[in-house]
């Protein structure tokens, strides 16, 4: 079971210049999640999906845009990168939002 | 407003022994209350939750956690710590509300010596 997965895994950005990651779930969850972790600060939510052609914002979205176009799959783009984006980068997927969450490995981006 | 709180940055504790790891929060009305541990390198990973019922919940590993709502705390346990359970770990809290959102904690490190 390939559960959540998150590409790439790794990525360095020059200052202005932008990405898209990509998180695909297999388990046919509605709900779905992009996370960022820093040091001390634990897991704030950028962007969430309670399905398929719908977006909200999360706690920290400024900087982020997110499309979910198909069920499975939901994108973070970044359209012009900044240091303060370096982090890492977690995707999750849930049936609901009062059950657990499933999470991807993570995508460790450096923006210099 | 929704927090969590994980007022321990590291805990530190001798194989064999017990351990709670902290965890308090604020919702407006009934929380849902999770537990979540992250490995190196890895994403987090689900240990146990309350939703409603038993003020005490059992989950993976061996790990329990127990609801106290007079306190607005919902600690981690386990009764006999192992070397393999030092990791990251993760408190998150929802209130009932449609429009609440998952808030986690800070995370507080755990550390088994052995």
């Amino acid at each position: 079971n390939a559960g959540v997965t998150q590409t790439p895994k790794f990525r360095v950005l020059k200052t202005g210049q932008s990405m898209t990651l990509l998180c695909a779930q297999d388990m046919n969850h509605e709900y779905m999640y992009w996370y960022r972790q820093d040091p001390g600060m634990g897991l704030r939510l950028i962007h969430y999906s309670v399905g398929e052609g719908t977006t909200a914002k999360g706690e920290v979205p400024d900087g982020y845009n997110v499309s979910r176009l198909k069920k499975q799959n939901f994108l973070l783009g970044l359209e012009s990168a900044a240091p303060s984006q370096t982090s890492v980068y977690f995707c999750a997927s849930s049936v609901q939002l009062n059950t657990e969450a499933f999470f991807g490995q993570g995508t460790r981006l450096t923006v210099v | 407003a929704q927090s969590v709180a994980q007022p321990e940055d590291q805990v530190n504790v001798a194989e064999g022994n017990p351990l709670t790891v902290k965890c308090t929060y604020s919702v407006s009305g009934n929380p849902y209350l999770f537990w979540y541990v992250q490995y190196p390198n890895r994403g987090l990973q689900f240990l146990l939750k309350y939703i409603t019922g038993d003020n005490l919940v059992k989950g993976s590993y061996g790990f329990e956690a127990e609801f106290n709502k007079s306190q607005t705390s919902f600690h981690l346990k386990k009764p006999s710590a192992l070397v393999s359970d030092s990791a990251l770990y993760f408190c998150a809290v929802r209130g009932y509300s449609s429009a609440s959102k998952i808030i986690f904690g800070s995370g507080t490190r755990l550390s088994i010596r052995p």
